[in-house]
Protein backbone atom coordinates (compact mmCIF):
# COMPACT_ATOMS: atom_id res chain seq x y z
CA UNK A 1 0.00 0.00 0.00
CA UNK A 2 0.96 3.86 -0.75
CA UNK A 3 2.53 5.53 2.87
CA UNK A 4 3.36 9.53 2.36
CA UNK A 5 5.63 10.68 5.25
CA UNK A 6 6.77 14.25 5.89
CA UNK A 7 9.30 15.40 8.29
CA UNK A 8 9.91 17.10 10.59
CA UNK A 9 6.63 17.09 11.98
CA UNK A 10 7.34 20.29 14.24
CA UNK A 11 9.31 23.19 13.13
CA UNK A 12 10.68 26.63 14.98
CA UNK A 13 12.83 28.80 13.02
CA UNK A 14 14.05 32.16 13.30
CA UNK A 15 13.16 34.92 10.43
CA UNK A 16 15.62 35.22 7.87
CA UNK A 17 16.92 31.19 8.72
CA UNK A 18 16.42 28.80 6.08
CA UNK A 19 14.03 25.95 5.17
CA UNK A 20 14.02 22.89 4.23
CA UNK A 21 10.98 20.15 4.01
CA UNK A 22 11.05 16.84 2.76
CA UNK A 23 8.03 14.29 1.52
CA UNK A 24 8.38 11.35 -0.03
CA UNK A 25 6.08 8.72 -1.10
CA UNK A 26 6.48 4.81 -0.87
CA UNK A 27 4.59 2.23 -3.56
CA UNK A 28 3.93 3.98 -6.08
CA UNK A 29 5.87 5.45 -9.21
CA UNK A 30 5.47 8.83 -11.16
CA UNK A 31 2.93 10.35 -8.42
CA UNK A 32 2.00 14.08 -9.32
CA UNK A 33 3.48 15.42 -5.81
CA UNK A 34 1.77 18.61 -4.33
CA UNK A 35 2.82 21.26 -1.65
CA UNK A 36 0.06 23.28 0.21
CA UNK A 37 0.25 25.83 3.06
CA UNK A 38 -2.46 26.04 5.86
CA UNK A 39 -2.58 29.06 7.88
CA UNK A 40 -4.37 28.71 11.26
CA UNK A 41 -7.71 28.01 10.75
CA UNK A 42 -7.81 28.80 7.02
CA UNK A 43 -7.98 26.95 4.09
CA UNK A 44 -5.52 24.79 1.81
CA UNK A 45 -3.10 27.20 -0.30
CA UNK A 46 -1.64 25.10 -3.30
CA UNK A 47 2.32 26.27 -3.79
CA UNK A 48 3.56 24.06 -6.13
CA UNK A 49 2.65 20.88 -7.83
CA UNK A 50 5.02 18.05 -9.91
CA UNK A 51 4.09 15.47 -12.57
CA UNK A 52 7.50 14.47 -13.28
CA UNK A 53 10.87 14.66 -11.82
CA UNK A 54 12.87 18.33 -12.18
CA UNK A 55 9.19 19.75 -13.18
CA UNK A 56 7.71 22.03 -11.17
CA UNK A 57 5.14 24.22 -11.08
CA UNK A 58 4.67 27.28 -8.89
CA UNK A 59 1.11 28.74 -8.33
CA UNK A 60 1.98 31.46 -5.74
CA UNK A 61 4.66 33.87 -6.14
CA UNK A 62 6.28 33.65 -2.85
CA UNK A 63 9.59 32.87 -0.98
CA UNK A 64 9.14 29.83 -1.03
CA UNK A 65 10.64 26.99 -3.73
CA UNK A 66 10.27 23.46 -4.87
CA UNK A 67 12.27 20.60 -6.22
CA UNK A 68 12.04 16.62 -6.84
CA UNK A 69 15.17 15.56 -6.83
CA UNK A 70 13.97 11.45 -7.17
CA UNK A 71 10.85 10.29 -8.77
CA UNK A 72 9.03 9.75 -4.86
CA UNK A 73 10.74 13.13 -3.01
CA UNK A 74 9.35 16.53 -2.94
CA UNK A 75 11.48 19.06 -1.20
CA UNK A 76 10.17 22.60 -0.11
CA UNK A 77 12.80 25.49 0.31
CA UNK A 78 13.36 28.67 1.45
CA UNK A 79 16.67 30.96 1.65
CA UNK A 80 14.85 33.49 4.30
CA UNK A 81 12.32 32.59 6.45
CA UNK A 82 9.56 35.54 6.62
CA UNK A 83 6.71 35.46 9.59
CA UNK A 84 4.30 35.28 6.99
CA UNK A 85 5.94 31.89 6.18
CA UNK A 86 4.51 30.18 9.43
CA UNK A 87 1.62 28.02 9.10
CA UNK A 88 0.70 23.90 8.34
CA UNK A 89 2.49 22.65 5.47
CA UNK A 90 0.56 19.37 3.56
CA UNK A 91 2.26 17.25 0.66
CA UNK A 92 0.32 15.34 -1.02
CA UNK A 93 0.22 12.84 -3.76
CA UNK A 94 -2.06 10.88 -6.63
CA UNK A 95 -1.09 8.16 -8.89
CA UNK A 96 -2.22 10.47 -11.95
CA UNK A 97 -5.90 10.26 -11.42
CA UNK A 98 -8.23 12.20 -9.18
CA UNK A 99 -7.97 10.97 -5.62
CA UNK A 100 -5.44 12.84 -3.82
CA UNK A 101 -4.04 11.58 -0.74
CA UNK A 102 -2.41 14.32 2.54
CA UNK A 103 0.52 13.64 4.75
CA UNK A 104 0.55 14.10 8.38
CA UNK A 105 1.84 17.93 7.66
CA UNK A 106 4.71 20.16 9.27
CA UNK A 107 4.06 22.68 12.05
CA UNK A 108 6.28 25.51 11.05
CA UNK A 109 6.14 28.45 13.40
CA UNK A 110 8.93 31.52 12.37
CA UNK A 111 9.47 33.90 15.13
CA UNK B 1 -14.10 30.87 -12.80
CA UNK B 2 -12.00 28.01 -10.37
CA UNK B 3 -13.46 29.22 -6.97
CA UNK B 4 -15.62 26.82 -5.09
CA UNK B 5 -17.82 28.58 -2.37
CA UNK B 6 -18.46 26.30 0.57
CA UNK B 7 -21.17 27.24 3.89
CA UNK B 8 -21.77 27.86 6.27
CA UNK B 9 -18.20 28.68 7.89
CA UNK B 10 -19.29 27.01 10.83
CA UNK B 11 -21.52 24.22 12.05
CA UNK B 12 -23.37 23.11 15.46
CA UNK B 13 -24.87 20.25 15.44
CA UNK B 14 -26.64 18.34 18.18
CA UNK B 15 -25.68 14.50 18.69
CA UNK B 16 -27.67 11.99 16.35
CA UNK B 17 -29.21 14.99 13.88
CA UNK B 18 -28.08 15.80 10.27
CA UNK B 19 -24.80 17.90 9.73
CA UNK B 20 -25.36 19.70 5.87
CA UNK B 21 -22.60 20.92 4.39
CA UNK B 22 -23.07 23.19 1.04
CA UNK B 23 -20.67 23.83 -1.86
CA UNK B 24 -21.30 25.78 -5.06
CA UNK B 25 -19.00 26.02 -8.58
CA UNK B 26 -18.83 27.38 -11.74
CA UNK B 27 -16.60 25.98 -13.57
CA UNK B 28 -18.18 23.35 -15.58
CA UNK B 29 -15.38 21.73 -16.72
CA UNK B 30 -15.22 20.37 -13.35
CA UNK B 31 -16.11 16.64 -13.07
CA UNK B 32 -14.31 14.87 -9.90
CA UNK B 33 -15.88 16.20 -6.11
CA UNK B 34 -13.86 14.73 -3.16
CA UNK B 35 -14.80 15.68 0.08
CA UNK B 36 -12.05 16.03 2.74
CA UNK B 37 -12.58 15.46 6.40
CA UNK B 38 -9.73 16.82 8.91
CA UNK B 39 -9.14 16.83 12.30
CA UNK B 40 -6.94 19.63 14.39
CA UNK B 41 -3.08 18.82 13.74
CA UNK B 42 -3.45 16.02 11.17
CA UNK B 43 -3.30 16.55 7.13
CA UNK B 44 -7.09 16.44 5.18
CA UNK B 45 -8.13 12.34 4.81
CA UNK B 46 -10.10 11.89 2.10
CA UNK B 47 -13.75 11.02 2.93
CA UNK B 48 -15.78 10.36 -0.10
CA UNK B 49 -16.15 11.83 -3.78
CA UNK B 50 -18.66 11.73 -6.69
CA UNK B 51 -18.28 12.23 -10.43
CA UNK B 52 -20.84 14.56 -11.88
CA UNK B 53 -22.50 11.07 -13.94
CA UNK B 54 -24.42 10.67 -10.48
CA UNK B 55 -26.80 12.76 -8.25
CA UNK B 56 -26.40 10.47 -5.06
CA UNK B 57 -23.30 8.64 -3.73
CA UNK B 58 -23.49 7.23 -0.03
CA UNK B 59 -21.23 5.38 2.19
CA UNK B 60 -22.36 4.40 5.60
CA UNK B 61 -23.33 7.53 7.64
CA UNK B 62 -21.96 10.11 4.79
CA UNK B 63 -23.70 11.22 1.79
CA UNK B 64 -22.99 13.03 -1.45
CA UNK B 65 -25.79 15.24 -3.18
CA UNK B 66 -24.83 16.23 -6.39
CA UNK B 67 -27.58 18.70 -8.86
CA UNK B 68 -25.43 19.19 -12.10
CA UNK B 69 -27.71 21.65 -13.88
CA UNK B 70 -27.80 23.76 -10.14
CA UNK B 71 -23.51 23.47 -10.36
CA UNK B 72 -23.88 22.56 -6.25
CA UNK B 73 -23.09 19.45 -4.60
CA UNK B 74 -23.68 19.18 -0.75
CA UNK B 75 -22.39 16.46 2.22
CA UNK B 76 -25.01 14.97 4.46
CA UNK B 77 -23.65 13.52 7.90
CA UNK B 78 -26.46 11.12 9.13
CA UNK B 79 -26.53 10.45 12.91
CA UNK B 80 -23.86 13.08 13.92
CA UNK B 81 -21.07 11.70 16.05
CA UNK B 82 -19.08 13.96 18.35
CA UNK B 83 -16.29 11.91 16.94
CA UNK B 84 -17.06 13.34 13.22
CA UNK B 85 -16.40 17.01 14.75
CA UNK B 86 -13.56 18.22 12.11
CA UNK B 87 -13.19 21.00 9.40
CA UNK B 88 -14.64 19.58 6.09
CA UNK B 89 -13.45 20.95 3.03
CA UNK B 90 -15.29 20.45 -0.71
CA UNK B 91 -13.39 20.23 -3.46
CA UNK B 92 -13.22 20.09 -7.51
CA UNK B 93 -11.22 19.03 -10.23
CA UNK B 94 -10.73 18.75 -13.65
CA UNK B 95 -9.28 15.46 -15.59
CA UNK B 96 -6.90 17.77 -17.49
CA UNK B 97 -3.87 18.06 -16.71
CA UNK B 98 -1.82 17.77 -12.94
CA UNK B 99 -5.49 16.70 -11.53
CA UNK B 100 -5.11 19.95 -9.16
CA UNK B 101 -7.86 20.11 -6.69
CA UNK B 102 -9.84 23.40 -5.88
CA UNK B 103 -10.84 23.76 -2.42
CA UNK B 104 -13.63 25.72 -0.65
CA UNK B 105 -12.32 27.49 2.62
CA UNK B 106 -14.03 24.59 5.01
CA UNK B 107 -16.73 24.45 7.43
CA UNK B 108 -15.75 23.34 10.81
CA UNK B 109 -18.45 20.85 12.27
CA UNK B 110 -18.75 20.38 16.26
CA UNK B 111 -21.16 17.89 17.54
CA UNK B 112 -22.21 18.20 21.07
CA UNK B 113 -24.05 15.42 22.93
Amino acid sequence: SQTIHQWPATLVQPVGSPLSLECTVEGTSNPNLYWYRQAAGRGLQLLFYSVGIGQISSEVPQNLSASRPQDRQFILSSKKLLLSDSGFYLCAWNPGDYEQYFGPGTRLTVT
Amino acid sequence: QQQVKQSPQSLIVQKGGISIINCAYENTAFDYFPWYQQFPGKGPALLIAIRPDVSEKKEGRFTISFNKSAKQFSLHIMDSQPGDSATYFCAACTGAGSYQLTFGKGTKLSVIP
